[in-house]
Formats: structure tokens, C-alpha cells, sequence
């Protein structure tokens, strides 16, 4: 099946600085990569849509000067958190979507832990 | 926007009972699709329905996608420990393109 990674698995950083993370489809060529956060024993919550060469697509309530998504080839996203506050902890999950193998189905990544002191 | 309600929340259950969870919309899906969640994980897909009315199974579990497009229901039987973990039900509308709607999620535990 087709895979997706996401690198790191956990981080921890300070407040105030800025977190990359990275979504991978490993074996196919990612159209479209979703980005979601998860605050615990809650649901995944969309937080923007990224096609790929194209600017993302934000959900009303993500502040896009905070979350800036790239998109850049067909095998990579990246989220990163500007400035990040404790209230930015949360478990932040990726998916990438393609017509193949499987059309419109959204894989899913293992998610990156991530922890602001 | 769309909602799904899921239900139940959580289920405390005893090894080799049936279990049966459930999610209802306001508004139609073209697809249902179930996701089960590990602790620290990301979720992996378990069916996938695609028609009004089709039941669909794999191993254990049985899912089936309402007649009014507006339900859906997953099953699994003579449960195990390893099938604690949260469940998420999820809809899908062609023309969102693959943008999917998440319930709530049931939290299943499976007592030995």
C-alpha cells in the first residue's frame, strides 16, 4: 500500500521558536497533502489543504502567518509553526491523496508529537 | 458546515464480545469510510464503503453504508485485545475531492 512519513516523529522545542515538519509520500506521487492537528482523545481537525504548486488552502480559525505550508514537489509537505506557544502542542498528522493508486483516498502519516515549553 | 455525530464515545468491553458503533450526518456522503487509531499513531484506514446500502467486510469487521447516505455502522466481532483504540467513522463528498469529514470517535477497550 501506499506509504506516507513524517519526520520528526516527536519534537520539543522552545516558545517563540519555529518548527519544521516534514510529509512524505514514500511511493507515489502526492497530488494533494492534508494537514491535521489532534489534541488528545479528540478528533483530527483539518487545518488546511495543500495542492501541490499551489498555495494552500486554509480552514477558517488556522492563522496562516502561524502554520506556513509548502507544497513543493509531489512528494513533500511541510508545516511549519511560526513562533510556537505552549498552545500549540498537539499531535499534528499529515495525509497525502492522489488518483493513484487509489483514487481520492487519503493515507495517512504516523504523526509528530509536538511539545512547546 | 457538515457534522457527523459517532456513537458511542467509548465501550468497555470484554474479550470475544460483539461490538457495534455508529455515525449519522446532516448531510449526505458519497463515501463512509472507518479508521481505527493507535495511541501515538495516525490512522489506518479498516473499510471503505462506496455505495448506498453496500456492506462490506474484512475479517472481523462488517461496515455498511445507509440507504439515506447519511449513516453508517461498523461491527467487529469476537473481539480481541488488540482491538483497543479509537475509531473514527468518516464521510466524503466527490465533489469536496478527497476531503474527509471525521466523527467524533469511539474509544474501544477490549478487557482480557
Amino acid at each position: 500500500g501506499a506509504v506516507v512519513s513524517q519526520h520528526p516523529s516527536r519534537v520539543i522545542c522552545k516558545s517563540g521558536t519555529s518548527v519544521k515538519i516534514e510529509c512524505r509520500s514514500l511511493d507515489f506521487q502526492a497530488t494533494t497533502m492534508f494537514w491535521y492537528r489532534q489534541f488528545p482523545k479528540k478528533s483530527l481537525m483539518l487545518m488546511a489543504t495543500s495542492n501541490e504548486g499551489s498555495k494552500a488552502t486554509y480552514e477558517q480559525g488556522v492563522e496562516k502567518d502561524k502554520f506556513l505550508i509548502n507544497h513543493a514537489s509531489l512528494t513533500l509537505s511541510t508545516l511549519t509553526v511560526t513562533s510556537a506557544h505552549p498552545e500549540d502542542s498537539s499531535f499534528y498528522i499529515c495525509s497525502a491523496s492522489s488518483p493513484w493508486p487509489s483514487y481520492n483516498e487519503q493515507f495517512f502519516g504516523p504523526g509528530t508529537r509536538l511539545t512547546v515549553l | 458546515g457538515q457534522q457527523l455525530n459517532q456513537s458511542p464515545q467509548s465501550m468497555f468491553i470484554q474479550e470475544g464480545e460483539d461490538v457495534s458503533m455508529n455515525c449519522t450526518s446532516s448531510s449526505i456522503f458519497n463515501t463512509w469510510l472507518w479508521y481505527k487509531q493507535d495511541p501515538g499513531e495516525g490512522p489506518v484506514l479498516l473499510i471503505a464503503l462506496y455505495k448506498a446500502g453496500e456492506l462490506t467486510s474484512n475479517g472481523r469487521l462488517t461496515a455498511q453504508f445507509g440507504i439515506t447516505r447519511k449513516d453508517s455502522f461498523l461491527n467487529i466481532s469476537a473481539s480481541i485485545p488488540s482491538d483497543v483504540g479509537i475509531y473514527f467513522c468518516a464521510g466524503q463528498l466527490t465533489t469536496s475531492g478527497s476531503r474527509l469529514t471525521f466523527g467524533e470517535g469511539t474509544q474501544l477497550t477490549v478487557n482480557p
